[in-house]
């Protein structure tokens, strides 16, 4: 069965920043595109960032652009989000998440990681 | 941006009763529309892909139609385990991908 592992989140003061971490195991994590997205308490779901198999192909939602940088490691089956000049508005569980076929829609996500951006 | 607007917010329904929602786009996306189910504390669960078509492990009594601008999400007879929010997703035009606002589907 498929598992993604999101680790990393925390506490961060306003212009922090944070590195997450997201293991996939029990896939061929280097075939599969993946994303993030985030979700404020008691809100909905935000698109944050995704990259391609092969990490060549990356974007971003205009919030965190130029702040946010994604990236993965495809042979040590993990997936990465540097969260730099963060902001009380990050505040949010992000969830990693894999899409097996590109479509477009995801398959599997993370139980999330909990990021408190607070002074 | 396309944007997703899922209607209602909250729909109150009996266990065993149909319950039917809503999803709109600002613009068309085809059927690349995707349905997610979230439960409190967990993670998305995905549903439907490509508007219509019940992701792996769905019970049937899960349904999806529409496509361009309208969708909805059928779910027949409701169970006690499908009390949740629910999210469509557009992956017709993105970046950015984005979802609906959410319909939480509550006991009556």
């Amino acid at each position: 069965e498929v598992q993604l592992v999101e680790s990393g989140g925390g506490l961060a003061q306003p212009g922090g920043s944070l590195r997450l971490s997201c293991a996939g195991s029990e896939f061929t994590f280097s075939s599969y595109e993946m994303t993030w997205v985030r979700q404020a308490l008691g809100k909905g779901l935000e698109w944050v960032s995704y990259i391609s198999a092969g990490g060549r192909t990356i974007h971003y939602a205009d919030s965190v652009k130029g702040r946010f940088t994604i990236s993965r490691d495809n042979a040590k089956n993990s997936l990465y989000l540097q969260m730099n000049r963060l902001r009380v508005e990050d505040t949010a569980v992000y969830y990693c998440a894999v899409s097996p076929y590109s479509g477009g829609w995801y398959d599997y996500w993370g139980q999330g990681t909990l990021v408190t951006v607070s002074s | 941006e396309i944007v997703m607007t899922q209607s209602p917010a909250t729909l109150s329904v009996s266990p065993g009763e149909r319950a039917t929602l809503s999803c709109r786009a600002s613009q068309s996306v085809r059927s690349n529309l995707a349905w997610y189910q979230q439960k409190p504390g967990q993670a998305p669960r995905l549903l439907i892909f490509g508007a219509s078509t019940r992701a792996t492990g769905i019970p049937a009594r899960f349904s999806g139609s529409g496509s361009g601008t309208e969708f909805t999400l059928t779910i027949s007879s409701l169970q006690s385990e499908d009390f949740a929010v629910y999210y469509c997703q557009q992956y017709n035009d993105w970046p950015p991908l984005t979802f609906g606002g959410g319909t939480k589907v509550e006991i009556k």
